[in-house]
């Protein structure tokens, strides 16, 4: 089955950097990588998702790059703010299977 | 439109009773899913259910725990014989349609505390 790795576990970043969380996964049919964002206790929200058929994707200070040879793909984040502090998650899915397959999270702490 | 909603937002159960977790969908959605999430980790699936059919039940335990969605009313997830282990977060997440085209939006979650 589908094992997605993430990196680094946590990260910190002064507020206005950029920040960049990459993940892995294994299975070569996976299709659709989303990222949520998942503040304490609250429920995980999706922040930016991408297809297997796209290289690219940006929403504004948000983006995401999948790289389907080497099978890695990478969430960036540009001119970071406190706000942005949260755990980050990647995701892979098989649309053959229709279930998400989580990385284990990247702390992101942004200080002002 | 209101969101994903789950309920209820916590529960505390003693070890050997039943846990039932309720979810109900996006307006429009007909896909439900459950993950469960233990502290400091990642969410795990666990089932993908339409109305009134199991799809994909690979991530769940074999006993003790069941789901079901029916043609009316919410999903639920059921726990029986709860074991202090079964304490974590489970989260219930909808979608209009199959993934890719539909995202999977996630509720609040239920926070369950075995004692």
């Amino acid at each position: 089955g589908e094992n997605v790795e993430q990196h680094p576990s946590t990260l910190s970043v002064q507020e206005g950097d950029s920040a960049v969380i990459k993940c892995t996964y294994s299975d070569s049919a996976s299709n659709y990588f989303p990222w949520y964002k998942q503040e304490l206790g609250k429920r995980p929200q999706l922040i930016i998702d991408i297809r297997s058929n796209v290289g690219e994707k940006k929403d504004q200070r948000i983006a995401v790059t999948l790289n389907k040879t080497a099978k890695h793909f990478s969430l960036h984040i540009t001119e970071t703010q406190p706000e942005d502090s949260a755990v980050y998650f990647c995701a892979a899915l098989n649309t053959g299977f229709q279930k998400l397959v989580f990385g284990t999270g990247t702390r992101l702490l942004v200080s002002p | 439109n209101a969101g994903v909603m789950q309920n209820p937002r916590h529960l505390v159960r003693r070890r050997g009773q039943e846990a039932r977790l309720r979810c109900s969908p996006m307006k429009g959605h007909s896909h439900v899913y459950w993950y469960r999430q233990l502290p400091e980790e990642g969410l795990k699936f666990m089932v993908y259910l339409q109305k009134e059919n199991i799809i994909d039940e690979s991530g769940m335990p074999k006993e003790r725990f069941s789901a079901e969605f029916p043609k009316e009313g919410p999903s639920i997830l059921r726990i029986q014989q709860v074991v202090r282990g079964d304490s974590a977060a489970y989260f219930c997440a909808s979608s209009p349609r199959q993934a890719p085209e539909g995202t999977q939006y996630f509720g609040p979650g239920t926070r369950l505390l075995v004692l």
